[in-house]
């Protein structure tokens, strides 16, 4: 079975600084996916980045990076210039590819205070 | 791209009652998800469809859930004689092809019980 761990439970970062936001995951899946999702406080979750498994290249959108390390089993998240409409939740998710199963696999979330 | 919607919003219902919740994806959308989502951690899958066939219904909580797509359009999601337990978001997403296309989430109904 596939998890995902967000080991930091909150975190605060001043406004235009840069943070990071870890999580690791578990899977004997060789082909698979990884997001990291958006949840602001009372409204909808969006993605913020996703990445393919079989791309070394780290995926990158504006503002945000992810640091993949698939030997590590590793998805860290940075946030440059941070602002303060990145305050909210943020979940790393992980779906397997091929086969029937679809459904993501989330980590319990980091959330996120951007500070003025 | 009206986005996912979701109604009602909010539900609030007595134990034991019998309740239903109503997503209408994005319109291309082929696949449609439902997860819940407790305080303080992530969602969790229920089940899926791929247009109006149902492909994954193993993780829905107990038989008491139950969730249709009957035309492959919108999807609604039971629950009957609700328990204290259930109270929670439950949020739809969907998404085209296959499982690694992204999935676009609505603002989810929050149940309360009393």
């Amino acid at each position: 079975a596939q998890t995902v761990t967000q080991s930091q439970p909150e975190m605060s970062v001043q406004e235009a600084e840069t943070v990071t936001l870890s999580c690791t995951y578990d899977t004997s899946e060789s082909n698979y996916y990884l997001f990291w999702y958006k949840q602001p406080p009372s409204r909808q979750m969006i993605l913020v980045i996703r990445q393919e498994a079989y791309k070394q290249q780290n995926a990158t959108e504006n503002r945000f990076s992810v640091n993949f390390q698939k030997a590590a089993k590793s998805f860290s998240l940075k946030i440059s210039d941070s602002q303060l409409g990145d305050t909210a939740m943020y979940f790393c998710a992980f779906i397997r590819t091929g086969g029937s199963q679809g459904n993501l696999i989330f980590g319990k979330g980091t959330k996120l205070s951007v500070k003025p | 791209d009206t986005g996912v919607s979701q109604n009602p919003r909010h539900k609030i219902t007595k134990r034991g009652q019998n309740v239903t919740f109503r997503c209408d994806p994005i319109s291309e959308h082929n696949r449609l998800y439902w997860y819940r989502q407790t305080l303080g951690q992530g969602p969790e899958f229920l089940t899926y469809f791929q247009n109006e066939a149902q492909l994954e219904k193993s993780r829905l909580l107990s038989d008491r859930f139950s969730a249709e797509r009957p035309k492959g359009s919108f999807s609604t999601l039971e629950i009957q004689r609700t328990e204290q337990g259930d109270s929670a978001m439950y949020l739809c997403a969907s998404s085209t092809g296959g499982g690694n296309q992204p999935q676009h989430f609505g603002d989810g109904t929050r149940l309360s019980i009393l």
